[in-house]
């Protein structure tokens, strides 16, 4: 696709369940991440894909988060018994990684956990 | 990566240009200087970015002081469409005999800049 694509849109859960949110990233790009944006805040590091590289999971809030991506494709970040805390936006971005700069982002999944 | 501070937000009228300032006072050699907004409900865009030298493209142009400890983004006509929270970020690169490549993308809390009629 021309751009960075997220799916769902909307996901509404009930606490304690498990979701998925999946990021297409554009085909090509090396590099790929995924940011937590709460409510009338700013974006929130959550784990970065570099190629083969082990990937950096630092902004990972707890073990309830995690994410997997196969090579150079799409990327899945998944959430364990989901509490209310979790309701946000989850914005994926994607770059060439090598040798380029701009990273793309996609619309974002809004997450709302009741 | 290097911290960043920027006011939590500016006003412009319309037709002026909005200059946006961001602090870096720890930055290091290796780090670049990015800016990226965001309108309201949409993800982040990127809009320029620059290691020492002034860099001007068909969105902004980004002023980098000699030391490098500060920058200012000029939005040099700002529209209405132009209102957003603009994110000043300090990223590090590492280059090696395979290229370059790029550290994460941290954001702060940006400027909040509303351009009004």
């Amino acid at each position: 696709g021309a751009g960075v694509s997220q799916s769902p849109s909307n996901k509404v859960t009930e606490k304690g369940k498990d979701v998925e949110l999946r990021c297409d990233p554009i085909s090509g790009h090396t590099a790929l991440y995924w940011y937590r944006q709460r409510l009338g805040q700013g974006l929130e590091f959550l784990i970065y894909f570099q190629g083969n590289s082990a990937p950096d999971k630092s902004g990972l809030p707890s073990d309830r988060f995690s994410a997997e991506r196969t090579g150079e494709s799409v990327s899945t970040l998944t959430i364990q018994r989901t509490q209310q805390e979790d309701s946000a936006v989850y914005l994926c971005a994607s770059s060439w990684g090598i040798g380029y700069t701009e990273a793309f982002f996609g619309q974002g999944t809004r997450l709302t956990v009741v | 990566d290097a911290k960043t501070t920027q006011p939590p937000s500016m006003d412009c009228a319309e037709g002026r240009a909005a200059n946006l300032p961001c602090n870096h006072s720890t930055i290091s050699g290796n780090e670049y200087v990015y800016w990226y907004r965001q309108i309201h409900s949409q993800g982040p865009q990127y809009i320029i970015h620059g290691l020492k030298n002034n860099e001007t493209n068909e969105m902004a142009s980004l002023i980098i002081t000699e030391d490098r400890k500060s920058s200012t983004l000029i939005l040099p006509h700002a529209t209405l469409r132009d209102t957003a929270v603009y994110y000043c970020i300090v990223r590090a690169t590492l280059t090696n005999a395979g290229g370059t490549s790029y550290g994460k993308l941290t954001f702060g809390q940006g400027t909040i800049l509303t351009v009004h009629p």
